[in-house]
């Protein structure tokens, strides 16, 4: 089955950090780009940062540039999303969803995994 | 920034044709792709590159994208299919995600 798990979401004070991993299965994962997506509650999707196959290309969100790092490591199946200096605005649910390379739909999606950010 | 709009809401009765549009400056020389969501769960993808649906997805969702508008349109609308729909586009290497639409089914 394919399959997508989040982890390592939490409370966190502002400023602070945390990272966020995606386990994936069921699929070459080191074929795919791999995108992180937040929604915050009660509200819309907003997409964070995108990596290509080999982690050749990255891209950020201006939101969150300078502060959130996406990684990844094709030989555990594993995405991962550093999140540094971190404001109440990034508080959400963040998901993992995969980029289906011909046509760049994002087809697969986790649970998703909550962060939030207050005092 | 690119930008997607879509209407907050739209309520259909059973059995009768549901649209939903997402509006973008020259969307049509885009692909457009839809999601759905229901309460509690992640985003399913329903259609992708306009008009084309995943496996499973029933033949009821399409899609058609021209000009400026995009539109996901679910024929004989089922009360399973009230949830929050979301259009999406790259931009550039950037994915940008309209506002979303509720579609209330009563």
């Amino acid at each position: 089955e394919v399959q997508l798990v989040e982890s390592g979401g939490g409370l966190v004070q502002p400023g602070g950090s945390l990272r966020l991993s995606c386990a994936a299965s069921g699929f070459t994962f080191s074929s795919y780009g791999m995108n992180w997506v937040r929604q915050a509650p009660g509200k819309g999707l907003q997409w964070v940062s995108d990596i290509s196959s080999s982690s050749s290309t990255i891209y950020y969100a201006d939101s969150v540039k300078g502060r959130f790092t996406i990684s990844r490591d094709n030989a555990k199946n594993s995405l991962y999303l550093q999140m540094n200096s971190l404001r109440a605005e990034d508080t959400a649910v963040y998901y993992c969803a995969r980029e289906f390379t011909s046509t760049r739909a994002l087809d697969i999606w986790g649970q998703g995994t909550m962060v939030s950010v207050s005092s | 920034s690119y930008e997607l709009t879509q209407p907050p809401s739209v309520s259909v009765s059973p059995g009768q044709t549901a649209s939903i549009t997402c509006s973008g400056d020259k969307l049509g020389d885009k692909y457009a792709f839809w999601y759905q969501q229901k309460p509690g769960q992640s985003p399913v993808l329903v259609i992708y590159q306009d008009s084309k649906r995943p496996s499973g997805i029933p033949e009821r969702f399409s899609g058609s994208n021209s000009g400026n508008t995009a539109s996901l349109t679910i024929s004989g609308t089922q009360a399973m299919d009230e949830a929050d729909y979301y259009c999406q586009a790259w931009d550039s290497s950037t994915v940008v995600f309209g506002g979303g639409t509720k579609l209330t089914v009563l």
